[in-house]
């Protein structure tokens, strides 16, 4: 089945240890984002690739970087995580196409601790 | 800063009956609107998009967008405990982007 995948699905990491989360997809989507979820809130959109276009939100700390090396993989790179990176990552994608080109699929999401 | 905005909940029914969740957004031109369905410590999954003014059904639920009054909501008939989760409400940003707003969700607890 085609899908989203996201390794690890745990991750505990120590306090400025540098932590990367990866994504991989297998429906061909030119779209891949990256959100974080914090308990009860709305999942937050750190950055998207349209393609290889890597595009940042402006609230996005300079702390977390991403790469996508090609079509089916994407890495969430947090550089020195804090207490207060613990959260839900979330990997999405969306398909090509005018009609449907914002209907996201998500991966299982890779639950970060910051110990 | 554009915006979802939910009532956080919990939304209690019984078991049979009619949920509503609602949603308002506040960006005018906004053209794509989502419900995600996201069960505790799981990932959003897609339940329901709509893009015109109306209703759009499909099985026990039912979209409904009003773009005039900026809203939009979800109805769940015949509400199932399996329903229980956190229903989040996107808007994709207006001038034509692909890019979603997530509201905060709203939490639906259906009790036998």
């Amino acid at each position: 089945d085609a899908m989203v995948i996201q390794n690890p699905r745990y991750q505990v990491t120590q306090f400025g240890k540098p932590v990367t989360l990866s994504c991989s997809q297998t429906l061909n989507h030119n779209v891949m984002y990256w959100y974080q979820q914090k308990s009860s809130q709305a999942p937050k959109l750190l950055f998207h690739y349209y393609d290889k276009d890597f595009n940042n939100e402006a609230d996005t700390p300079d702390n977390f970087q991403s790469r996508r090396p090609n079509t089916s993989f994407c890495f969430l790179d947090i550089r020195s995580p804090g207490l207060g990176d613990a959260a839900m990552y979330l990997c999405a994608t969306s398909p090509p196409g005018l009609t449907n080109a914002d209907t996201q699929y998500f991966g299982p999401g890779t639950r970060l601790t910051v110990l | 800063q554009k915006e979802v905005e939910q009532n956080s909940g919990p939304l209690s029914v019984p078991e049979g009956a009619i949920a509503s969740l609602n949603c308002t957004y506040s960006d005018r031109g906004s053209q794509s609107f989502f419900w995600y369905r996201q069960y505790s410590g799981k990932s959003p999954e897609l339940i329901m998009s709509i893009y015109s003014n109306g209703d759009k059904e499909d099985g026990r639920f039912t979209a409904q967008l009003n773009k005039a009054s900026q809203y939009v909501s979800l109805l769940i008939r015949d509400s199932q405990p399996s329903d229980s989760a956190t229903y989040l409400c996107a808007v994709n940003r207006g001038g034509g982007s692909y890019i979603p707003t997530f509201g905060r969700g709203t939490s639906l607890i259906v009790h036998p």
